[in-house]
């Protein structure tokens, strides 16, 4: 079985002032796949990111960021900046080799950054 | 390009009624997925085709739901008939799928209520 989870419910930033959103996952597969979704309030899901499990190296683009530690399993991501369009509600998710092509989902991270 | 494209994108009918939900893939994609995302449950997998053959639906909550996708740039979701506790929020995903890489791109998602 594979799990996500986003610990952080909701999060409230000041406009400029950078964010982390947390995601720590659980699977048993030395091969598998993260990724990070956004759906901002209009509701469509964004792809922003997928990083493989033989990929460590921290990725930038932009203002956003992403920090893979395999050994706190864990895959955060960061946010410098932040702006009011970066409100949304942000999804960690991973498929793993044996997980027959499910992509587990975390709960989502509600992030509101105000003017 | 176009992303994947979803109708309706708000539908609203009574109980009982039969709702079909349709979506046409990212074109040159070889797997489409089916979602439900509801407050309670998150994002859940209904249903996948790859190469127009349904793969896994194990997922699908009972027998009122049925999918089909007759060909590679069409598939559609039928609930027959609908019930209150099936209001939800339902995308559709496509992927092109090599191995264990592929990355889900996601429509804009059909609302339904279920009255």
């Amino acid at each position: 079985a594979q799990k996500v989870t986003q610990a952080q419910t909701e999060i409230s930033v000041v406009e400029k002032e950078d964010v982390t959103l947390d995601c720590v996952y659980e699977t048993r597969d030395t091969t598998y796949y993260l990724f990070w979704y956004k759906q901002p309030p209009s509701g469509e899901l964004v792809f922003l990111i997928r990083r493989n499990s033989f990929d460590e190296q921290n990725e930038i683009s932009g203002r956003y960021s992403w920090n893979f530690q395999k050994s706190t399993s864990s895959f955060n991501f960061t946010i410098t900046a932040s702006q009011v369009v970066d409100s949304a509600v942000y999804f960690c998710a991973l498929t793993s080799a044996g997980s027959a092509r499910q992509l587990t989902f975390g709960s989502g991270t509600q992030l509101t950054v105000l003017p | 390009d176009a992303g994947v494209i979803q109708s309706p994108r708000h539908e609203v009918t009574e109980m009982g009624q039969e709702v079909t939900l349709r979506c046409k893939p990212i074109s040159g994609h070889n797997s489409l997925f089916w979602y439900r995302q509801t407050m309670m449950r998150g994002l859940e997998l209904l249903i996948y085709f790859n190469n127009n053959v349904p793969i896994d639906d194990s997922g699908m909550p009972e027998d009122r739901f049925s999918a089909k996708m007759p060909n590679a740039s069409f598939s559609t979701l039928k609930i027959q008939p609908s019930e209150p506790r099936d209001s939800a929020v339902y995308f559709c995903a496509s992927s092109f799928w090599v191995g264990i890489q592929e990355t889900q791109y996601f429509g804009p998602g059909t609302r339904l209520l279920v009255l």
